[in-house]
């Protein structure tokens, strides 16, 4: 089983649509929960962080279930510039700085 | 703003070359990290340095190696290039915390290519 498993996508999804993506992680030890957005051919970025209580920025929301193991990032009112391949990442508890990150999600959002 | 600098974006080598792929972060930050990008297979860690001159392996360390003189370069090395390390190379650095993990921050990668 992979440490941190997401649906690879793509999801295909008109402007305006909501949209939500989960992963899975195996370590029920994990404390750090991230989402990344990667763009075609370039490098990851912090989209947000993932906290216990859930979170919200804009039109993103994070969850994070501890009991199942799972966290998720919905969108609301899908924008043409949110396509892109959205990476789930987990903290490593065997060491403090490393992180483990999915494969990723590919969103691909048209007109 | 914080800012990861690679040396190059696009490398292209032949097999058994030594590479050298250089990475300057300029948040002096204590962690640094390399990894390779391959589809369907996500980034994976190759090594990762927590300091100047200390280093420590990842989960693919075979076939490289990794050198930390200064706290805001990381260089890896690919001491004789084999045609399966052609992929998508990425450098990170992120913070010491004394708790919990950090954002990683991600140079624009080097796309290498070994013919």
């Amino acid at each position: 089983r992979k440490e941190v498993e997401q649906d690879p996508g793509p999801f295909n999804v008109p402007e305006g649509a909501t949209v939500a993506f989960n992963c899975t992680y195996s370590n029920s030890a994990s404390q750090s929960f991230f989402w990344y957005r990667q763009d075609c051919r370039k490098e990851p970025k912090l989209l947000m962080s993932v906290y216990s209580s859930g979170n919200e920025d804009g039109r993103f929301t994070a969850q994070l279930n501890r009991a199942s193991q799972y966290i998720s990032l919905l969108i609301r009112d899908s924008k043409l510039s949110d396509s892109a391949t959205y990476l789930c990442v987990v903290d490593r508890m065997d060491s403090s700085y490393k992180l483990i990150f999915g494969s990723g999600t590919r969103l691909l959002v048209r007109p | 703003d914080v800012k990861v600098t690679q040396s190059s974006r696009y490398l292209v080598k032949r097999t058994g070359e030594k590479v050298f792929l250089e990475c300057v972060q300029d948040m002096d930050h204590e962690n640094m990290f390399w990894y390779r990008q391959d589809p369907g297979l996500g980034l994976r860690l190759i090594y990762f340095s927590y300091d100047v001159k200390m280093k420590e392996k990842g989960d693919i360390p075979e076939g490289y190696s990794v050198s930390r003189e200064k706290k805001e370069r990381f260089s890896l090395i690919l001491e004789s290039a084999s045609t399966n390390q052609t992929s998508m190379y990425l450098c990170a650095s992120s913070p010491y915390r004394d708790r919990g993990v950090d954002e990683q921050f991600f140079g624009p990668g080097t796309r290498l290519t070994v013919l």
